[in-house]
């Protein structure tokens, strides 16, 4: 298995600002993803992080709103970047890690004032 | 693009009673997975099925994966209240680390 940590939890932030959400796994791993889950809603993927690569983003997420760093194989970081209220919602990191299994961290929730 | 459909939305059972959800696939998948979401909680991998017409169980809860590898359901017996969440079904096609979630379905267990 994999156990994922995630930096913050939760935070209020006020709308214009920043945030980067840290991603921390207990072992090495190819495939990471950052996801967003609104309230009551599925899964959507934002993008896959590569290690030493630019990200991949899924349609309708751009780099500019959700830079992501992926210095090595067990961390990474997503940016929530100039954020209206929008924005808010809970962020996961991921990975697929032995047997093609499929863990998440705990989220961040994050709301945007 | 492919797409998940996963019914019901939202199911209330009283306690005791059994419980079921329903993905289908677009397309024919490679393998699906199932999660369970608890309430303010993130999605926790409960099982991987793989083979056409597979069933797997796991105490109370059967999974099924149906022959054509494009639908399958998680059935669960006797409904407990610590099985209150969000059940996901996630399909991924042959070739892809990234699956399809599907929306969920939401179990309110009433003692």
């Amino acid at each position: 298995s994999a156990v994922i940590s995630q930096k913050p939890s939760r935070d209020i932030c006020q709308r214009g600002t920043s945030l980067t959400i840290q991603c921390q796994v207990d072992s090495q791993v190819t495939m990471m993803f950052w996801y967003r889950q609104q309230p009551g809603q599925s899964l959507t993927l934002i993008a896959t992080a590569n290690q030493g690569s630019e990200a991949t983003y899924e349609s309708g997420f751009v780099i500019d709103k959700f830079p992501i760093s992926r210095p090595n194989l067990t961390f990474s970081t997503l940016t929530v970047s100039n954020m209206s209220p929008e924005d808010s919602s809970i962020y996961l990191c991921s990975v697929v890690a032995e047997g093609d299994t499929q863990y998440f961290g705990p989220g961040t929730r994050l709301t945007v004032l | 693009g492919q797409q998940v459909m996963q019914i019901p939305q939202y199911q209330h059972v009283q306690e005791g009673e059994d419980f079921t959800t329903y993905c289908n696939s677009s397309t024919t998948l490679s393998n699906i997975q199932w999660y369970k979401q608890r309430p303010g909680g993130h999605p926790v991998f409960l099982i991987q099925l793989v083979k056409s017409g597979e069933v797997k169980k796991q105490k109370r809860l059967t999974f099924q994966f149906g022959e054509a590898k494009k639908n399958s359901s998680l059935h669960i017996t006797a409904t407990q209240t610590t099985d209150v969440g969000t059940y996901f079904c996630a399909g991924r096609n042959r070739g892809s680390y990234i699956p399809t979630f599907g929306r969920g379905t939401s179990l309110i267990v009433h003692p």
